[in-house]
Protein backbone atom coordinates (compact mmCIF):
# COMPACT_ATOMS: atom_id res chain seq x y z
CA UNK A 1 0.00 0.00 0.00
CA UNK A 2 0.74 3.61 -0.25
CA UNK A 3 3.43 4.93 2.62
CA UNK A 4 3.77 8.21 3.69
CA UNK A 5 6.57 9.51 6.25
CA UNK A 6 7.12 12.57 8.27
CA UNK A 7 10.10 13.72 9.68
CA UNK A 8 10.86 14.79 12.63
CA UNK A 9 8.24 12.80 14.45
CA UNK A 10 8.19 15.05 16.74
CA UNK A 11 10.12 18.59 17.63
CA UNK A 12 10.54 20.94 20.83
CA UNK A 13 11.47 24.10 19.59
CA UNK A 14 11.64 27.75 22.01
CA UNK A 15 8.74 30.28 21.17
CA UNK A 16 10.18 32.53 18.36
CA UNK A 17 12.32 30.27 16.04
CA UNK A 18 11.12 27.87 13.06
CA UNK A 19 10.14 24.57 12.50
CA UNK A 20 10.40 22.70 9.55
CA UNK A 21 8.23 19.45 8.81
CA UNK A 22 9.24 17.12 6.49
CA UNK A 23 5.94 15.00 4.13
CA UNK A 24 7.06 12.22 2.11
CA UNK A 25 5.62 9.30 -0.33
CA UNK A 26 8.16 6.99 -0.09
CA UNK A 27 6.65 4.42 -3.31
CA UNK A 28 4.42 7.16 -5.31
CA UNK A 29 4.42 10.38 -7.13
CA UNK A 30 1.94 12.85 -4.98
CA UNK A 31 1.09 15.79 -7.16
CA UNK A 32 -1.33 16.77 -4.79
CA UNK A 33 -0.79 16.40 -0.46
CA UNK A 34 -2.57 17.71 2.44
CA UNK A 35 -1.47 19.21 5.70
CA UNK A 36 -3.82 18.84 8.87
CA UNK A 37 -3.34 19.70 12.63
CA UNK A 38 -5.25 18.04 15.10
CA UNK A 39 -5.21 19.41 18.75
CA UNK A 40 -5.64 16.73 21.70
CA UNK A 41 -9.09 14.82 21.51
CA UNK A 42 -10.39 16.37 18.25
CA UNK A 43 -10.50 15.86 15.00
CA UNK A 44 -8.40 16.95 11.75
CA UNK A 45 -8.51 20.33 10.43
CA UNK A 46 -7.62 20.87 6.76
CA UNK A 47 -4.89 23.58 6.89
CA UNK A 48 -4.00 24.06 3.31
CA UNK A 49 -3.60 21.92 0.12
CA UNK A 50 -0.22 21.55 -1.53
CA UNK A 51 0.53 21.28 -4.87
CA UNK A 52 3.52 20.26 -6.64
CA UNK A 53 5.21 23.16 -8.47
CA UNK A 54 3.03 25.98 -8.00
CA UNK A 55 1.50 27.75 -4.18
CA UNK A 56 -0.42 25.96 -1.86
CA UNK A 57 -4.30 26.71 -1.39
CA UNK A 58 -4.59 27.83 1.97
CA UNK A 59 -7.88 27.07 3.95
CA UNK A 60 -9.87 29.88 5.55
CA UNK A 61 -8.10 31.59 9.05
CA UNK A 62 -4.76 29.78 8.56
CA UNK A 63 -2.01 32.95 7.81
CA UNK A 64 -0.07 31.63 4.88
CA UNK A 65 2.89 33.56 6.09
CA UNK A 66 3.18 31.56 9.02
CA UNK A 67 2.66 28.02 7.85
CA UNK A 68 4.81 27.90 4.90
CA UNK A 69 4.53 25.25 2.25
CA UNK A 70 7.27 24.33 -0.29
CA UNK A 71 6.03 21.25 -2.55
CA UNK A 72 9.44 21.24 -4.82
CA UNK A 73 9.01 17.55 -6.14
CA UNK A 74 6.74 14.72 -6.88
CA UNK A 75 7.78 13.22 -3.29
CA UNK A 76 8.07 15.95 -1.07
CA UNK A 77 6.25 18.47 0.68
CA UNK A 78 7.19 20.65 3.59
CA UNK A 79 5.75 22.87 6.05
CA UNK A 80 7.52 25.41 7.95
CA UNK A 81 6.44 27.28 10.94
CA UNK A 82 7.55 29.98 11.22
CA UNK A 83 8.30 32.37 14.59
CA UNK A 84 6.62 29.47 16.73
CA UNK A 85 4.32 30.24 19.71
CA UNK A 86 2.93 28.21 22.46
CA UNK A 87 -0.68 27.89 20.52
CA UNK A 88 1.25 26.60 17.09
CA UNK A 89 1.63 23.42 19.58
CA UNK A 90 -0.33 20.66 17.67
CA UNK A 91 -0.28 17.31 16.28
CA UNK A 92 0.57 18.00 12.33
CA UNK A 93 -0.50 15.33 9.97
CA UNK A 94 0.28 15.16 6.00
CA UNK A 95 -2.08 13.11 3.65
CA UNK A 96 -1.20 12.33 -0.26
CA UNK A 97 -3.74 10.61 -2.98
CA UNK A 98 -1.69 7.64 -4.63
CA UNK A 99 -3.22 8.23 -8.26
CA UNK A 100 -2.58 4.21 -8.37
CA UNK A 101 -5.21 3.56 -6.53
CA UNK A 102 -8.00 6.41 -8.05
CA UNK A 103 -9.23 9.72 -7.19
CA UNK A 104 -10.44 9.16 -3.49
CA UNK A 105 -8.33 7.30 -1.18
CA UNK A 106 -5.77 9.73 1.04
CA UNK A 107 -3.06 8.21 3.12
CA UNK A 108 -1.59 9.80 6.32
CA UNK A 109 1.46 10.08 7.45
CA UNK A 110 2.39 9.51 11.22
CA UNK A 111 2.31 12.94 11.95
CA UNK A 112 4.36 15.36 14.00
CA UNK A 113 4.10 15.85 17.65
CA UNK A 114 5.53 20.25 17.71
CA UNK A 115 5.37 21.56 21.34
CA UNK A 116 6.73 25.44 21.35
CA UNK A 117 7.52 25.99 24.71
CA UNK B 1 -20.70 24.61 11.24
CA UNK B 2 -19.59 21.24 11.30
CA UNK B 3 -20.36 19.61 7.61
CA UNK B 4 -19.86 15.98 8.93
CA UNK B 5 -22.23 15.21 12.28
CA UNK B 6 -20.22 11.76 13.24
CA UNK B 7 -21.66 10.57 16.26
CA UNK B 8 -21.43 8.93 18.81
CA UNK B 9 -18.43 11.36 19.95
CA UNK B 10 -17.55 8.38 23.01
CA UNK B 11 -18.38 4.83 23.30
CA UNK B 12 -17.54 2.41 25.89
CA UNK B 13 -18.89 -1.44 25.53
CA UNK B 14 -18.03 -4.61 26.73
CA UNK B 15 -16.14 -7.05 24.50
CA UNK B 16 -18.84 -8.77 22.86
CA UNK B 17 -21.12 -6.22 22.28
CA UNK B 18 -22.41 -4.77 18.57
CA UNK B 19 -22.35 -0.90 18.07
CA UNK B 20 -22.61 1.50 15.57
CA UNK B 21 -21.11 4.90 14.33
CA UNK B 22 -22.49 7.49 12.17
CA UNK B 23 -22.10 9.99 9.63
CA UNK B 24 -24.43 12.27 8.95
CA UNK B 25 -24.54 15.27 6.52
CA UNK B 26 -26.66 17.83 4.91
CA UNK B 27 -24.29 17.94 1.68
CA UNK B 28 -23.65 15.33 -1.03
CA UNK B 29 -20.22 13.48 -1.11
CA UNK B 30 -18.60 12.15 -4.08
CA UNK B 31 -17.07 9.53 -1.34
CA UNK B 32 -16.60 8.90 1.90
CA UNK B 33 -14.12 7.35 3.75
CA UNK B 34 -13.77 5.69 7.40
CA UNK B 35 -10.37 5.96 9.17
CA UNK B 36 -8.97 4.41 12.63
CA UNK B 37 -6.58 6.55 14.55
CA UNK B 38 -4.25 5.44 17.50
CA UNK B 39 -2.82 7.98 19.96
CA UNK B 40 0.36 9.96 18.58
CA UNK B 41 -0.14 8.13 14.85
CA UNK B 42 -1.58 8.99 11.59
CA UNK B 43 -5.23 7.62 10.92
CA UNK B 44 -4.85 4.57 8.43
CA UNK B 45 -7.56 4.04 6.08
CA UNK B 46 -10.36 1.67 6.38
CA UNK B 47 -12.45 2.16 3.68
CA UNK B 48 -13.58 4.06 1.16
CA UNK B 49 -17.45 3.69 0.00
CA UNK B 50 -18.18 5.77 -3.55
CA UNK B 51 -21.68 4.86 -4.65
CA UNK B 52 -25.13 5.09 -2.67
CA UNK B 53 -26.29 2.05 -1.20
CA UNK B 54 -22.95 0.54 -1.29
CA UNK B 55 -21.81 -1.83 1.55
CA UNK B 56 -18.91 -2.78 2.64
CA UNK B 57 -17.18 -5.23 4.76
CA UNK B 58 -14.02 -5.76 6.41
CA UNK B 59 -14.00 -9.00 8.91
CA UNK B 60 -16.29 -7.76 11.83
CA UNK B 61 -16.81 -4.01 10.33
CA UNK B 62 -19.55 -3.76 8.02
CA UNK B 63 -19.57 0.77 6.42
CA UNK B 64 -22.69 1.62 4.06
CA UNK B 65 -22.89 5.14 2.01
CA UNK B 66 -26.31 6.01 2.21
CA UNK B 67 -28.29 5.91 -1.26
CA UNK B 68 -28.46 9.62 -1.45
CA UNK B 69 -24.43 9.79 -0.93
CA UNK B 70 -25.30 12.17 2.28
CA UNK B 71 -24.19 9.90 5.46
CA UNK B 72 -22.64 6.44 6.12
CA UNK B 73 -22.52 4.23 9.10
CA UNK B 74 -19.76 1.67 10.55
CA UNK B 75 -21.20 -0.96 12.04
CA UNK B 76 -18.96 -3.54 14.44
CA UNK B 77 -20.03 -6.73 15.47
CA UNK B 78 -18.47 -8.79 18.33
CA UNK B 79 -16.75 -5.82 19.45
CA UNK B 80 -12.91 -7.02 20.55
CA UNK B 81 -10.23 -5.00 23.02
CA UNK B 82 -7.93 -4.29 19.99
CA UNK B 83 -11.10 -2.06 18.43
CA UNK B 84 -10.33 0.48 20.70
CA UNK B 85 -9.48 3.72 19.35
CA UNK B 86 -10.73 6.89 17.24
CA UNK B 87 -12.64 6.40 14.29
CA UNK B 88 -13.16 9.13 11.66
CA UNK B 89 -15.34 9.78 8.85
CA UNK B 90 -14.04 11.78 6.27
CA UNK B 91 -15.52 12.57 2.93
CA UNK B 92 -14.69 14.44 -0.14
CA UNK B 93 -17.11 16.62 -1.79
CA UNK B 94 -15.52 16.36 -5.43
CA UNK B 95 -13.41 13.81 -6.04
CA UNK B 96 -9.83 14.03 -5.66
CA UNK B 97 -10.05 17.37 -3.09
CA UNK B 98 -9.39 17.66 0.43
CA UNK B 99 -11.44 15.13 3.06
CA UNK B 100 -13.59 17.01 5.68
CA UNK B 101 -13.70 14.94 8.79
CA UNK B 102 -15.96 14.79 11.16
CA UNK B 103 -15.36 14.95 15.05
CA UNK B 104 -14.42 11.35 15.73
CA UNK B 105 -15.89 8.79 17.93
CA UNK B 106 -13.82 7.68 20.47
CA UNK B 107 -14.32 3.37 21.31
CA UNK B 108 -13.39 1.60 24.43
CA UNK B 109 -13.63 -1.63 24.38
CA UNK B 110 -13.48 -3.33 27.75
CA UNK B 111 -12.60 -7.26 28.29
Amino acid sequence: GAVVSQHPSWVICKSGTSVKIECRSLDFQATTMFWYRQFPKQSLMLMATSNEGSKATYEQGVEKDKFLINHASLTLSTLTVTSAHPEDSSFYICSARDPRTGIYEQYFGPGTRLTVT
Amino acid sequence: TQLLEQSPQFLSIQEGENLTVYCNSSSVFSSLQWYRQEPGEGPVLLVTVVTGGEVKKLKRLTFQFGDARKDSSLHITAAQPGDTGLYLCAGAIQAGTALIFGKGTTLSVSS
